[in-house]
């Protein structure tokens, strides 16, 4: 069974840093692409961006919305995925959520449950 | 970026009724669209993926079409379980964008 499961939200105040992690199992980790997406309640989703699979090399795609102050990384040995976000401003309140594409399953099939961050002084 | 405008943002609909969910982008998509469900306090589920291929495990009276610009996504039977919020998602050009949303409540 896939299961991802994101950690690590909280309470944050403006300026501050903080990272999130999602744990994957159930799949080969290595062969998928992993997005990052968020939703502030009540609104639509936005994707954040994504790290490539193995195949391409572990490359990162950003959404102008956040590229220079949000970064993606991928641990492959412990199946783990991560979002390190810096200079966090109260518009990034959002639930966050990680979520899989591969070349067979297609985008965005699988997600996780999300993680809750609240920006606020 | 593609602008994805959803309509109608809220649907009012009984069980038993055929709806239909609109995506238009602002430019050609190439049928790269996903269609989600998304129930209060859940993750998004993928109900459609590239236009019109059902995932697996969604009953089938879920269906989607499209080209171009223009998507649809069609409930043919709403069942109780059906009343949510639904997305659509292009990916066909950096950054992926979903539309705003549609919320489908019980008459």
């Amino acid at each position: 069974e896939v299961k991802l499961l994101e950690s690590g939200g909280g309470l944050v105040q403006p300026g501050g840093s903080m990272r999130l992690s999602c744990a994957a199992s159930g799949f080969t980790f290595t062969d998928f692409y992993m997005n990052w997406i968020r939703q502030p309640a009540g609104k639509a989703p936005e994707w954040l961006g994504f790290i490539r699979n193995k195949a391409n090399g572990y490359t990162t795609e950003y959404n102008p919305s956040v590229k220079g102050r949000f970064t993606i990384s991928r641990d492959n040995t412990q199946n783990m995925l991560y979002l390190q976000m810096n200079t966090l401003r109260a518009e990034d309140t959002a639930t966050y959520y990680c979520a899989r594409s591969g070349s067979s399953s297609g985008v965005m099939d699988a997600w996780g449950q999300g993680a809750s961050v609240t920006v606020s002084s | 970026d593609i602008q994805m405008t959803q309509s109608p943002s809220f649907l009012s609909a009984s069980v038993g009724d055929r709806v239909t969910i609109n995506c238009k982008a602002s430019q050609n998509i190439n049928k790269y669209l996903n269609w989600y469900q998304q129930k209060l306090g859940e993750a998004p589920k993928r109900l459609i993926y590239n236009t019109n291929n059902l995932q697996t495990g969604i009953p089938s009276r879920f269906s989607g079409s499209g080209s171009g610009t223009d998507y649809t996504l069609t409930i043919s039977s709403l069942q109780p379980e059906d009343f949510a919020t639904y997305f659509c998602l292009q990916h066909n050009s950096f950054p992926l964008t979903f539309g705003s949303g549609t919320k489908l409540e019980i008459k």
